[in-house]
């Protein structure tokens, strides 16, 4: 089964730095992965998908087949970026796996 | 109309009642999921319907009852629950059920059992 492993159950960082928040999977295929975010109080949604190699709300992810990551990363972290990130990979046919979520803060 | 909507958004229930969530969309997604959500811990999958077929029960207690009326909406009848079955309860769904499809969350119900 897939599996996904998200190190940091909390990360706080001060507003303007660099924020990375760190995902790991375990795929025998290729696999596509999806980030989600929760706002307080605002339903859970997507951030980004490693298909579309978009860019959202300054965030990026870049998949690392030799390391099994798909570390979330922003440049200049904002007090809006507080929330619950979570990492999912597929977990099967019809299926998402959500890891067990990182929770950033941002400070002023 | 391009959200998921729930109801309702909290409900309280005495471990004899019997109740139902709802969750609509118009989307015109084929594929709709039932999640748990328990404080501080990650949505967890109970049901999958693709095209209004049940098609993933994650092992989920008979006194969970999910319902597929037409493409649109998914009911889930409680019956019976339990405390410990206190939580969010969050419907999703995306255009295909698959892998690679993004999944549209309602807002939840929260629901307490007392």
């Amino acid at each position: 089964a897939q599996r996904v492993t998200q190190p940091e159950k909390l990360l706080s960082v001060f507003k303007g730095a660099p924020v990375e928040l760190k995902c790991n999977y375990s795929y025998s295929g290729s696999p596509e992965l999806f980030w989600y975010v929760q706002y307080s109080r605002q339903r859970l949604q997507l951030l980004l998908r490693h298909i579309s190699r978009e860019s959202i709300k300054g965030f990026t992810a870049d998949l690392n087949k030799g390391e099994t990551s798909f570390h979330l990363k922003k440049p200049f972290a904002q007090e809006e970026d507080s929330a619950m990130y979570y990492c999912a990979p597929p977990g099967g046919s019809e299926k998402l796996v959500f890891g067990k979520g990182t929770k950033l803060t941002v400070n002023p | 109309d391009t959200e998921v909507t729930q109801t309702p958004k909290h409900l309280v229930m005495g471990m004899t009642n019997k109740k139902s969530l709802k969750c609509e969309q118009h989307m015109g997604h084929r594929a709709m999921y039932w999640y748990k959500q328990k404080a501080k811990k990650p949505p967890e999958l109970m049901f999958v319907y693709s095209y209004e077929k049940l098609s993933i029960n994650e092992s989920v207690p008979s006194r969970f009852s999910p319902e597929c009326p037409n493409s649109s909406l998914l009911n889930l009848h409680l019956h019976a629950l339990q405390p410990e079955d206190s939580a969010l309860y969050l419907c999703a769904s995306s255009p295909l059920a698959g892998d690679y499809n993004e999944q549209f969350f309602g807002p939840g119900t929260r629901l307490t059992v007392l």
